[in-house]
């Protein structure tokens, strides 16, 4: 398995509160991902990083920032957490070969996040 | 955009029967294609990765086949068992460090 941690894996919280979720890495690769799982929407991407201090935004960023000071570590904060962003957040890594269509997005474990 | 659409949703079949999971994309342009497992409550495992210059993958008692002109991948379970009970979701890339997007998945259940 791909060495992908996330921290918490569980949390709860009330709305309007500040959120930080970690994804830590021990592969070195250079791009890592935010996902997140909902029943009818299946993943969807929220922010990725390309780099140390290189992100950019995914399809459902509003409400989402990151930071990247290090290569192993991305995090995702909620600025103020509301309901609606009550998910699974999956946190993925991939080294881009661009050489050949091999590149394979391996996965965190996910953290489960409920806001009140 | 690309939609990526897994039919059906949920599957039931009985042990020692072959299983077969469709997903289909609509932009052919794609990268590669990879499929997953993700167990209840679990994160996400890399089943089979196909490149978008080939046409199947194989690995143990799984193989995948990819027609990128009609926008079709199928992966095939042989011999299914209890433990293969989980969800598969399929998922394309559109070129090298870009997001995947995912289809919403199968659910299977084998039963004993």
């Amino acid at each position: 398995d791909a060495g992908i941690t996330q921290s918490p894996r569980h949390k709860v919280t009330e709305t309007g509160t500040p959120v930080t979720l970690r994804c830590h890495q021990t592969e070195n690769h250079r791009y890592m991902y935010w996902y997140r799982q909902d029943p009818g929407h299946g993943l969807r991407l929220i922010h990725y990083s390309y780099g140390v201090k290189d992100t950019d935004k995914g399809e459902v960023s509003d409400g989402y920032s990151v930071s990247r000071s290090k290569t192993e570590d991305f995090l995702l904060t909620l600025e103020s957490a509301t309901s609606s962003q009550t998910s699974v957040y999956f946190c993925a890594i991939s080294e881009p070969t661009w050489t050949s269509s091999q590149e394979t997005q391996y996965f965190g474990p996910g953290t489960r996040l409920l806001v009140l | 955009k690309q939609e990526v659409t897994q039919i059906p949703a949920a599957l039931s079949v009985p042990e020692g029967e072959n299983l077969v999971l469709n997903c289909s994309f609509t932009d052919s342009a794609i990268y590669n294609l990879q499929w997953f497992r993700q167990d209840p409550g679990k994160g996400l495992t890399s089943l089979l990765l196909i490149q978008s210059s080939q046409r199947e993958q194989t690995s143990g008692r799984l193989n995948a086949s990819l027609d990128k002109s009609s926008g079709r991948s199928t992966l095939y379970i042989a011999a299914s068992q209890p433990g293969d009970s989980a969800t598969y979701l399929c998922a394309v890339i559109k070129a090298a460090g870009n997001k995947l997007t995912f289809g919403g998945g199968t659910r299977v259940l084998v039963k004993p």
